[in-house]
Formats: structure tokens, sequence, C-alpha cells
């Protein structure tokens, strides 16, 4: 079946601070791979996409690329700011008979603290 | 604002208890996807409706049902409940095929 592993949280770290979550996954298919973010009391937004091999997703300051032959797709920042604690979700989709369901790691939870 | 509307926002509840949660997706969205977030299991797909038809089911329980009407909002069904059925469900709608799914805010049901 499909999974999705992510580093285990918390992590806590200071402001402008390099930022690296580890995700990897196992899929039957040709998966797309996400980076989705939950902030306190919010619904998850998505923060990036890639749906093939090497493609490289990026958004607001975040970047995660595709890696087929690690079948990883791990997050990363460069200088982390105080409003970008939330909790992190890494998760893929694999077409089939059409529907499109995501299947989640179990998140990992970063505090920047200033 | 995600544009996709769940209500209500918190549920109370005790065991044995019926409820149903709403979800109203974003405009021209004809997919809907509801999922559980609880402490031990994370985020878990439930189930899949797409323009009023049963698409997928994921790890729904038999004591849960759900609907999507033909003005394209869906219903979440939960019954004889549990203390284990304590948690956040998540409603998410998307256009089709592979694009982004929107989540709601969800509902946080509260089994005492």
């Amino acid at each position: 079946g499909n999974s999705v592993t992510q580093m285990e949280g918390p992590v806590t770290l200071s402001e402008e601070a390099f930022l690296t979550i580890n995700c990897t996954y196992t899929a039957t298919g040709y998966p797309s791979l996400f980076w989705y973010v939950q902030y306190p009391g919010e619904g998850l937004q998505l923060l990036l996409k890639a749906t093939k091999a090497d493609d490289k997703g990026s958004n607001k300051g975040f970047e995660a690329t595709y890696r087929k032959e690690t079948t990883s797709f791990h997050l990363e920042k460069g200088s982390v700011q105080v409003s970008d604690s939330a909790v992190y979700f890494c998760a893929l989709s694999v077409p089939g008979a059409g529907s499109y369901q995501l299947t989640f790691g179990k998140g990992t939870k970063l505090s920047v603290i200033p | 604002d995600s544009g996709v509307t769940q209500t209500p926002k918190h549920l109370i509840t005790a065991t044995g208890q019926r409820v149903t949660l709403r979800c109203s997706p974003r405009s021209g969205d004809l997919s809907v996807y509801w999922y559980q977030q609880s402490l031990d299991q994370g985020l878990q797909f439930l189930i899949q409706y797409y323009n009023g038809e049963e698409r997928a089911k994921g790890n729904i329980l038999e004591r849960f049902s759900a609907q999507q009407f033909p003005d394209l909002h869906s219903e979440l069904n939960l019954s004889s409940l549990e203390l284990g059925d304590s948690a956040l469900y998540f409603c998410a709608s998307s256009v089709e095929g592979d694009q982004p799914q929107h989540f709601g805010d969800g509902t946080r049901l509260s089994i005492l």
C-alpha cells in the first residue's frame, strides 16, 4: 500500500535558522507529492506540490524536490520566521479509479522562537 | 479562507449517539473528500464523493456513512458513537482530477 514517513517533532528552531523536514514515501504507481501546513485552529493549506520526478515545488521560501531514486520529498527553507510555526504534513496521492485521495505522514510540529 | 465551509465547528455528545457533519465545498468543486484526524491514527482518508456519487472509500467504519447532495454539499453521518470517534473531521474539495484539495477548518467531535 501507500505510506508516508516523515520525521517526528517537535522541531524547535531560532528565527533565521535553516529548516529541513525529512519525508520519504512508498507508493504503487507514480504519486504526486505534497506538503501541507496546518496553523493552530485552522484547516490544512497546500504549501507546495510536485507531480513527477525531479520536479521542484516552491512557495513562500519553502522548497522540496521530488527524488524518485530515494523516494523522498524533503522540505527546506533557508531562513525560518516565527510566523512559520505550524504543523507540516507530507502527503501523496496516486490516482486510482479517478480518486486522488491523500495519504499523509504523521506531521511535524515546528516552533520558531525569536 | 479556503472557501470550504464546515459546520458545526465543535460538537460534544455522548456515546451511542448519532451526529451529522456538514460540508459546503468551494464554488465549482465537484469532489468532496472526508478525512479524520486523531492523535493515534493521524490524518486518514475516509471517503470521497464526486458529483453526487461515491468514488472511493478509505478507512471508514460501517457505523459511518456519507452522501453528497445535488447542490454538492456533503454530510458525514456518524452513529453509535464511541469514545474513540473523538477526532477532528476535515472536509476537502477539488475541481476534479489531480487538482489541489482545499480544506475546511474542520469539525471537532468530542464524545463524553
